[in-house]
């Protein structure tokens, strides 16, 4: 069975940085594709970024490219989001998901990210 | 910039079929949008259903049936269930390496 642990959510000022985590287990990690997807308090989810399994592809939507970086150690099964000059729209809780045939199953709990003064 | 569209609310009766569909602002979509479709109880995570139009994910109850109707992806649940009352959500693929969510449909099983 697939899990995926997402951790490092926590409440940070406007402009301030974090990094995300994300520990998997019950697969192949290196053989899968990764996704962050994020969701708004009372909102819809939104694709945030991918990353190839031997990293050397990273996609990112255009409401975080330049400010979060997407990576992965495949030695250590996990994928990182850092995340740098944070808004306020960026409060959200942050998925963590595998990905096959464009989509994503995501399989933890999410970490929490508040983005505040 | 293209909008992925879904109804914000729908309702069926116990037992009763019901169709979400997912489309786009600009144009139809197709096989090439790669659409999914999620579903999500209040403070869960969202849990997949369908991919690639209509691929069943493993786990997801035979009533979920996706498929393109017209110029929309669609999401199917036949002889719905109390449990269904949640919320909807697709997402499809628009090239350049954009993925873009529906705002999501509220289904209610009353």
């Amino acid at each position: 069975e697939v899990q995926l642990v997402e951790s490092g959510g926590d409440l940070v000022q406007p402009g301030g940085s974090l990094r995300l985590s994300c520990a998997a287990s019950g697969i192949i990690f290196s053989d899968w594709w990764m996704t962050w997807v994020r969701q708004a308090p009372g909102k819809g989810l939104e694709w945030v970024a991918n990353i190839k399994p031997d990293g050397s592809i990273k996609q990112y939507a255009d409401s975080v490219k330049g400010r979060f970086t997407i990576s992965r150690d495949n030695g250590k099964d996990s994928v990182t989001l850092q995340m740098s000059s944070l808004r306020a729209d960026d409060t959200a809780v942050y998925y963590c998901a595998t990905s096959f045939d464009y989509a994503f199953e995501m399989g933890g709990q999410g970490t929490r990210v508040t983005v505040s003064s | 910039q293209t909008v992925v569209i879904q109804e914000p609310s729908s309702s069926v009766s116990p037992g009763g079929t019901v169709t979400l569909t997912c489309g786009l602002s600009s144009g139809s979509v197709s096989t090439a949008n790669y659409a999914s479709w999620y579903q999500q109880t209040p403070g869960q995570t969202p849990r997949m259903l369908i991919y690639n139009t209509n691929a069943r994910s493993s786990g997801a109850p035979n009533r979920f049936s996706g498929s393109i109707l017209g110029t929309k992806a669609a999401l199917t649940i036949t002889g719905a269930q109390a449990e269904d009352d949640s919320d909807f959500y697709c997402v499809l693929f628009l090239g350049s390496a954009i993925w873009q969510f529906g705002g999501g449909t509220k289904l209610t099983v009353l």
